[in-house]
């Protein structure tokens, strides 16, 4: 079945080192998004990348979207406490009437001070 | 610029109760996901509505579960005669057109006593 996977399930870092989260997808996507959400919280949109092989920064965020359209990661440069939080991905499901959205199974970040 | 709200925020049911949860989508916003999420696990997709119409049901059970978004007033994720299982984070989000970027409420979280 269609699936996105995301890798790690967790990751604990010294605060101030680099994290790293990668989605995979069973099938090519129009889109994907990527989403933090906080402990107790819900989640917060991030970004929507689109193009084949896109990279967009968002401060010490940088985002890509594989080539192939298929697998995407998130990267964080010398993280910090406030990037506590699990981090999804999702894309847009169901072909060329894609409606329904599948999120990733999520990474956790958390962070030694 | 108010965005998605949820009510309740939390809500307590015995058994064999019935649950609404309502969903406020943001202003300008006429797509509507439902999502659920257990403790520290990914939102699971349930349905997607648009004003009036249901677009994909796909991922709601097809017993006890029911959502509508009428053309006035919020979207209503209706859960009849309540089971354990059914305790769980509900999350919606809104969208301006489809499958992009959505903006979560703060979920509404349902426990089954």
């Amino acid at each position: 079945g269609q699936q996105v996977m995301q890798i790690p399930q967790y990751q604990h870092v010294q605060e101030g080192e680099d994290f790293t989260t990668y989605c995979n997808s069973s099938t090519t996507l129009s889109n994907i998004q990527w989403y933090k959400q906080r402990p107790g919280g819900h989640p917060v949109f991030l970004i929507q990348l689109v193009k084949s092989g896109e990279v967009k920064k968002q401060k010490r965020l940088t985002f890509q979207f594989g080539e192939a359209k298929k697998n995407s990661s998130l990267h964080i440069t010398a993280t910090q406490t406030t990037d506590v939080g699990t981090y999804f991905c999702a894309g847009p499901w169901g072909g060329s009437s894609a409606s329904k959205i599948i999120f990733g199974s999520g990474t956790r970040l958390s962070i030694r001070p | 610029n108010a965005g998605v709200m949820q009510n309740p925020r939390h809500l307590v049911r015995r058994r064999g109760q019935e649950a609404r949860l309502r969903c406020s989508p943001m202003k300008g916003h006429s797509h509507v996901y439902w999502y659920r999420q257990l403790p520290e696990e990914g939102l699971k997709f349930m349905v997607y509505l648009q004003k009036e119409n249901i677009i994909d049901e796909s991922g709601m059970p097809k017993e006890r579960f029911s959502a509508e978004f009428p053309k006035e007033g919020p979207s209503i994720l209706r859960i009849q005669q309540v089971v354990r299982g059914d305790s769980a984070a509900y999350f919606c989000a809104s969208s301006p057109d489809g499958p992009y970027e959505q903006y979560f409420g703060p979920g509404t979280r349902l426990t089954v006593t």
